[in-house]
């Protein structure tokens, strides 16, 4: 199971940088786009849900979801050292709706 | 208040052994699964049930056995545990079934079989 593909990383910013996270799908179905957080020793934890194309906004953060490239985002503004984490993009259809296709997780850690 | 917990947090045991997790949820939710963490950090789903009943089995080995007593807990039994079984298992909870459908997880549950 590929379908979801995302870079592992790691990925290391300093205080204050924008950072971005990506993720490609190949199941043209995938309607529903979320983006989980996941600290070390603990469980997924949701950050942000998008129905189908567009962006969403939430605080630092901001999802992005370009259907016709099969393709999305997650921009984070301001990084902060708390912001070190994995970061996981799932996605789901209706027909398969009721489990979620993750990605590998990207790790970030933001440096003081 | 916990919303999804599971027990035990750490588990090793040897191979061939029988263990279970157990998993509860406060939410008021119908839908509850199992997804595995694989040692590449790989989350996929294992099982779904909705309202007691299994909706989801993935190609998962006979000797995984959810068993759902009521809504609010979801266990997990794993019968002549081999030493591939060892990963995180995390279960989860959703107001209903569908894609749109906010899924919420617990902290995990690390197997280790030596």
């Amino acid at each position: 199971q590929k379908e979801v593909e995302q870079d592992p990383g790691p990925l290391s910013v300093p205080e204050g940088a924008i950072v971005s996270l990506n993720c490609t799908y190949s199941n043209s179905a995938f309607q529903y786009f979320m983006w989980y957080r996941q600290y070390s020793r603990k469980g997924p934890e949701l950050l942000m849900y998008t129905y189908s194309s567009g962006n969403k906004e939430d605080g630092r953060f901001t999802a992005q979801v370009d259907k016709s490239s099969k393709y999305i985002s997650l921009f984070i503004r301001d990084s902060q050292p708390s912001d070190s984490a994995t970061y996981l993009c799932a996605m789901s259809d209706v027909d398969s709706g009721y489990a979620l296709n993750f990605g590998k997780g990207t790790s970030l850690l933001v440096t003081p | 208040d916990t919303a999804v917990s599971q027990t035990p947090k750490y588990l090793v045991t040897q191979m061939g052994n029988d263990k279970s997790i157990k998993c509860e949820q406060n939410l008021g939710h119908d839908t509850m699964y199992w997804y595995k963490q694989d040692s590449k950090k790989f989350l996929k789903i294992m099982f779904s049930y909705n309202n007691k009943e299994l909706i989801i089995n993935e190609t998962v080995p006979n000797r995984f056995s959810p068993k759902s007593p009521d809504k609010a807990h979801l266990n997990l039994h794993i019968n002549s545990l081999e030493l591939g079984d060892s990963a995180v298992y995390f279960c989860a909870s959703s107001q209903d079934v569908g894609a749109g459908n906010t899924i919420y997880f617990g902290e995990g549950s690390w197997l280790t079989v030596v």
